[in-house]
């Protein structure tokens, strides 16, 4: 077992350029989660997904796009970065159910210039 | 929605002290509170959780507290070793989709 695995590990982003984060797990999770963590902070819920083909908003989403079209895989897709998007992204997975412990990757280190 | 408040943000003690970090959140229908361990450039993991129908929960050398009227929880670590300083979170969460709300986290350092 992998676990979350997350790619890349770190990357530099020039402003209005787009990427995509990934993200996969092989512990058949339905639910997953992507936040960030700003330099000193907590983390934020940026999305979420409770199952292949159903995500919803979290704390901070503007930005940012996800889809979730297997189980595994669950991709941040960042359009035209901004210096405000630089942060460590998480992606976490759980089984779900009232609520299951979430399980972290082990992030990508995002810089924006 | 949700605001958790995490105190202190640093915690310093001696190797073999008992270290203690207090949570508070607004939400009253919050139902479950885990505590995370981070260590430099890794992801959270989690160390011990609770749910609302606990008042205490412990694991070995560390425990978990929470009071639901005051809305405040605390985890409490004994025996403190140097393997233990990394940053510590608490999260809150009000629905089964497991949205967490994280508060500042503490930098815990233990002095050999």
């Amino acid at each position: 077992n992998a676990g979350v695995t997350q790619t890349p590990k770190f990357r530099i982003l020039k402003i209005g350029q787009s990427m995509t984060l990934q993200c996969a797990q092989d512990m058949n999770h339905n639910y997953m989660y992507w936040y960030r963590q700003d330099p000193g902070m907590g983390l934020k819920l940026i999305y979420y997904s409770v199952g292949a083909g159903i995500t919803d908003k979290g704390e901070v989403p503007n930005g940012y796009n996800v889809s979730r079209s297997t189980t595994e895989d669950f991709p941040l897709r960042l359009e035209l970065a901004a210096p405000s998007q630089t942060s460590v992204y998480f992606c976490a997975s759980s089984t779900g159910g009232a609520p299951g412990t979430q399980y972290f990757g082990p992030g990508t280190r995002l810089l924006v210039l | 929605g949700e605001n958790v408040e995490q105190h202190p943000s640093t915690l310093s003690v001696q190797e073999g002290d008992s270290a203690v970090i207090k949570c508070t959140y607004s939400d009253s229908a919050s139902n479950y509170f885990p505590w995370y361990k981070q260590e430099l450039g890794k992801g959270p993991q989690l160390i011990i959780d609770i749910r609302s129908n606990v008042g205490e929960k412990k694991d070995q050398r560390i425990a978990v507290t929470l009071n639901k009227t005051a809305k405040h929880f605390s985890l409490h670590i004994t025996e403190t070793q140097p393997e233990d300083s990394a940053v510590y979170f608490c999260a809150a969460s009000d629905t089964s989709y497991g949205k967490l709300t994280f508060g500042q986290g503490t930098i815990l350092t233990v002095h050999p």
